[in-house]
């Protein structure tokens, strides 16, 4: 099973600073790699796939990077509505897993 | 536009049985392979079940294999996930998921539903 670990696991930024988040994944993934952002009391939606593609509506603030075992979140200037859980997913071997999530909370 | 709809959770006893529903609409439902994924109370994600877009290409996590069985019926649009064996550990909210037979991600999710295994 690859092991996805997420950091840190709580970020505290201020509105309109820029949020770095980190995914290492156990052994290579390729650049099957997604990220998903959770508000609280809803579902988990779909940010960035293929380590640096962004979803349908995703705004251009987030941006992904990386391939192999090493991943990056940036959100460029963090809006009110961007504060929540961030989780990695890898998608290239079973078992499907994710990170613990990076809580990016309010400073 | 895609919506996931869960049904059927509730309080169960340890050792009972529930199952799960989740209806499609908004998306051609044969399209796309399905998943469920649960989250604890408090906790991270946790894949479950995935299923291809004709009931083939199943797969189980190790902490529900022989306990859980995922299908679908596509002339119903709907997917399940029949519990079994329930247990203290399995409580969580269970999200359906829709994605792209493949290595792809999940695309959407439904709202959850909630399953709490009590005595």
């Amino acid at each position: 099973e690859i092991v996805m670990t997420q950091s840190p696991a709580t970020l505290s930024v201020s509105p309109g600073e820029r949020a770095t988040l980190s995914c290492r994944a156990s052994q290579s993934v390729s650049s099957n790699l997604a990220w998903y952002q959770q508000k609280p009391g809803q579902a988990p939606r779909l940010l960035i796939y293929g380590a640096s593609t962004r979803a349908t509506g995703i705004p251009g603030r987030f941006s992904g990077s990386g391939s192999g075992t090493e991943f990056t979140l940036t959100i460029s200037s963090l809006q009110s509505e961007d504060f929540a859980v961030y989780y990695c997913q890898q998608y290239n071997n079973w078992p499907l897993t994710f990170g613990g999530g990076t809580k990016v909370e309010i400073k | 536009e895609v919506q996931l709809l869960e049904s059927g959770g509730g309080l169960v006893q340890p050792g009972g049985s529930l199952r799960l529903s989740c209806a499609g609409s908004g998306f051609t439902f044969s399209n796309y392979a399905m998943a469920w994924v649960r989250q604890a109370p408090g906790k991270g994600l946790e894949w479950v079940s995935s299923i291809g877009n004709f009931g083939g290409s199943i797969s189980y996590a190790d902490s529900v294999k022989g306990r859980f069985t995922i299908s679908r019926d596509n002339s119903k649009n709907t997917l399940y996930l029949q519990m079994t064996s329930l247990r203290a550990e399995d409580t969580a909210a269970y999200f359906c998921a829709i994605k792209i037979l493949g290595s792809y991600p999940f695309e959407s999710w439904g709202q959850g539903a909630q399953v709490t295994v009590s005595s």
